[in-house]
């Protein structure tokens, strides 16, 4: 199992571009959720779902969006970058709403 | 005030020591995460509780429920330890509330 993957590692996008982060798992967990991590705060929550075709706003979801066409891939959004959207970015899914997996993460600098 | 705290922020042993990281939250929870974040940023799951103990070859984790308070203790502390350890809230429902994170530097 290669557990829950993202790509790309890393990405460098200037203000107003948009871009999609990937997220997918071969876990079959129903539930998905983005995060993005600032330096010293914890992660905050951006969006996740329950299921396919189903999602909700997290703590800190503007300037995003996302969509669930299929059980395993949970694409993040981002339109019109700005420069606080410049985070490391995880995606994470699990079984019920408690241990998560997270993927390795998404480096994203806006300038 | 953070909902979820953990102390200290930063944290530097010699290899060998015993280790204690706490959490402390102020929210109802269903369960608490500890997390270990390396440098090169994965995150991985060491520990779910919701009461008790649990340990795992060198780490230990305990809970007080009544006093809101986790602790991750790491015993004969490698080089290899040396990671961010972050605890995390489970509230129930979707939501997750996740400390800060504590960095430690275990020194050969």
């Amino acid at each position: 199992n290669a557990g829950v993957t993202q790509t790309p590692k890393f990405r460098i996008l200037k203000i107003g571009q948009s871009m999609t982060l990937q997220c997918a798992q071969d876990m079959n967990h129903n539930y998905m959720y983005w995060y993005r991590q600032d330096p010293g705060m914890g992660l905050k929550l951006i969006y996740y779902s329950v299921g396919a075709g189903i999602t909700d706003k997290g703590e800190v979801p503007n300037g995003y969006n996302v969509s669930r066409s299929t059980t395993e891939d949970f694409p993040l959004r981002l339109e019109l970058a700005a420069p606080s959207q410049t985070s490391v970015y995880f995606c994470a899914s699990s079984w019920d709403y408690n241990e998560q997996f997270f993927g390795p993460g998404t480096r994203l600098t806006v300038l | 005030k953070n909902e979820v705290e953990q102390s200290p922020q930063n944290l530097t042993a010699q290899e060998g020591e015993f280790i204690t990281i706490n959490c402390s939250y102020s929210v109802g929870i269903s369960a608490l995460h500890w997390l270990q974040q390396h440098p090169g940023g994965g995150i991985v799951s060491l520990f779910m509780l919701s009461s008790g103990k649990k340990k795992h070859g060198r780490l230990i984790a305990t809970i007080n429920i009544q006093e809101k308070h986790s602790s991750l203790h790491i015993t004969a502390s490698h080089p290899r330890d040396s990671a961010v350890y972050i605890c995390a809230v489970h509230t129930g429902g979707f939501k997750t509330i996740f400390g800060a994170g504590t960095r430690l530097f275990v020194k050969a």
